[in-house]
């Protein structure tokens, strides 16, 4: 069975620190593609940041690293210098074939 | 290019009632999901669609239904409503060809059942 995991229904950082989301996955595929999305209180999901499986190095974007370890499948999302515009709910997610596989989210709340 | 595109935003329903929900996808999307958004669940994915045929089903009751146009645009529908239907009904779009599997989400329709 597909699934996504993230253990940490909430979370607060300060503005300006450093957060990690951790985010944990089970499939038995080989080829699939990792995302963070983020959904701001009652606006749209956007992504954040994508990882293909079969590249080693970690997806950057900005202040918004992954830290993907295949073996352990793990994709764990650090936000450096938080923000108040971070604050939102994050959703981590894969693709395998065609269909998406979504967590329960995490709600970041930054705090000022 | 214009987004994903819901419409109703805001709808409000009696148990046993049916919905419709529409769904217009990104210009060139061939792709469509569905997928159900409430607290501590997360998203469940209900179906999706490609070039009106339903490609992939989640694990809801038949109560759920789905269908795409020929311009891609889709409708999802849900009959004979439960408490328990009360969700943001999310849909998303992506394009098929070149290595991006990103899915690009809608606003969403807040469905309440009274």
């Amino acid at each position: 069975a597909q699934t996504v995991t993230q253990s940490q229904p909430e979370m607060s950082v300060q503005e300006a620190e450093t957060v990690t989301l951790s985010c944990t996955y089970d499939t038995s595929e080989n080829n699939y593609y990792l995302f963070w999305y983020k959904q701001p209180p009652s606006r749209q999901m956007i992504l954040v940041i994508r990882q293909e499986a079969y590249k080693q190095q970690n997806a950057t974007e900005n202040r918004f690293s992954v830290n993907f370890q295949k073996a352990a499948k793990s994709f764990s999302l650090k936000i450096s210098d938080s923000q108040l515009g971070d604050t939102a709910m994050y959703f981590c997610a894969f693709i395998t074939g065609n269909q998406f596989y979504f967590g329960t989210g995490t709600s970041l709340t930054v705090i000022p | 290019k214009a987004g994903v595109t819901q419409t109703p935003r805001y709808l409000i329903k009696t148990r046993g009632q049916q919905v419709t929900l529409s769904c217009s996808p990104i210009s060139g999307h061939r792709s469509v999901s569905w997928y159900q958004q409430t607290p501590g669940q997360g998203l469940q994915f209900l179906f999706e669609y490609f070039s009106e045929t339903q490609r992939n089903k989640g694990n809801f009751p038949g109560r759920f239904s789905g269908r795409q146009f020929s311009n891609s645009r889709s409708e999802m529908n849900v009959s004979t409503l439960e408490l328990g239907d009360s969700a943001l009904y999310l849909c998303a779009s992506k394009v098929e060809t070149g290595r991006s599997n990103e899915q690009f989400f809608g606003p969403g329709t807040r469905l309440t059942v009274l």
